[in-house]
């Protein structure tokens, strides 16, 4: 079975300082990796993904995640919060050989950048 | 391009109603996926199609939860007899073929069951 894990319900960072949003997770193979953003009253936006190759994997907005294999973790980074970024954030997964199979989510993280 | 879309955005209904809820995905995408956002709850996968195969309905939390896909493109996700516990948010999402693509989402719809 599939599963993710986002330990903290909430994130408060100041602007301009680095922002973490973790995510663990468990597969039973090699997983495919997602993190998208929701803005109030919008669907969901794909930031960025990690199938295999480079561990750190740069996405939009000045997003970037870090695929730790020991760790099964793909912790959301930015090195300067801004107060736009400010949203609930979702990581993915799904096991890279299940096929074009739903996406087994978190269950979000609110993240919060105070000026 | 266009994105995926979902109409109506927002729909509010009496208890014991059944609704409709439409879904365009993106042109040439064969995968559409419906889920359900709940409060606090995350994403929940509901039901999957992929091109002219019989959907995964594994999802589907009781048998007044129904889907369609019609001529391989708009999808429409049915729920009958409606209870306050559907009320969330119902999301849409499609993507090309093959097995690493990106699932793009549409806006949601918003359903209230009073």
């Amino acid at each position: 079975a599939q599963s993710v894990a986002q330990p903290e319900d909430q994130v408060n960072v100041a602007e301009g300082n680095p922002l973490t949003v973790k995510c663990t997770y468990s597969v039973s193979g090699n997983p495919y990796l997602f993190w998208y953003v929701q803005y109030p009253n919008r669907g969901l936006q794909f930031l960025l993904k990690y199938i295999t190759g480079d561990n750190l994997v740069k996405g939009s907005y000045g997003f970037e995640a870090e695929f730790n294999k020991s760790q099964t973790s793909f912790h959301l980074k930015k090195p300067s919060a801004l107060v736009s970024d400010s949203a609930l954030y979702f990581c993915a997964v799904r096991d890279i050989n299940s096929g074009n199979t739903p996406l087994v989510f978190g269950k979000g993280t609110r993240l919060s950048v105070i000026a | 391009g266009a994105g995926v879309s979902q109409s109506p955005s927002n729909k509010v209904t009496e208890k014991g109603k059944d609704v409709e809820l439409r879904c365009d995905p993106i042109s040439g995408h064969t995968a559409l996926y419906w889920y359900r956002q709940s409060l606090g709850q995350g994403l929940e996968f509901l039901i999957y199609f992929q091109g002219n195969s019989a959907p995964d309905k594994s999802g589907l939390p009781s048998d007044r939860f129904s889907a369609e896909r019609t001529g391989g493109s708009v999808s429409t996700l049915t729920i009958q007899r409606t209870q306050q516990e559907d009320s969330a948010v119902y999301l849409c999402a499609s993507s090309t073929p093959g097995g690493l693509e990106t699932q793009y989402f549409g806006p949601g719809t918003r359903l209230l069951v009073l």
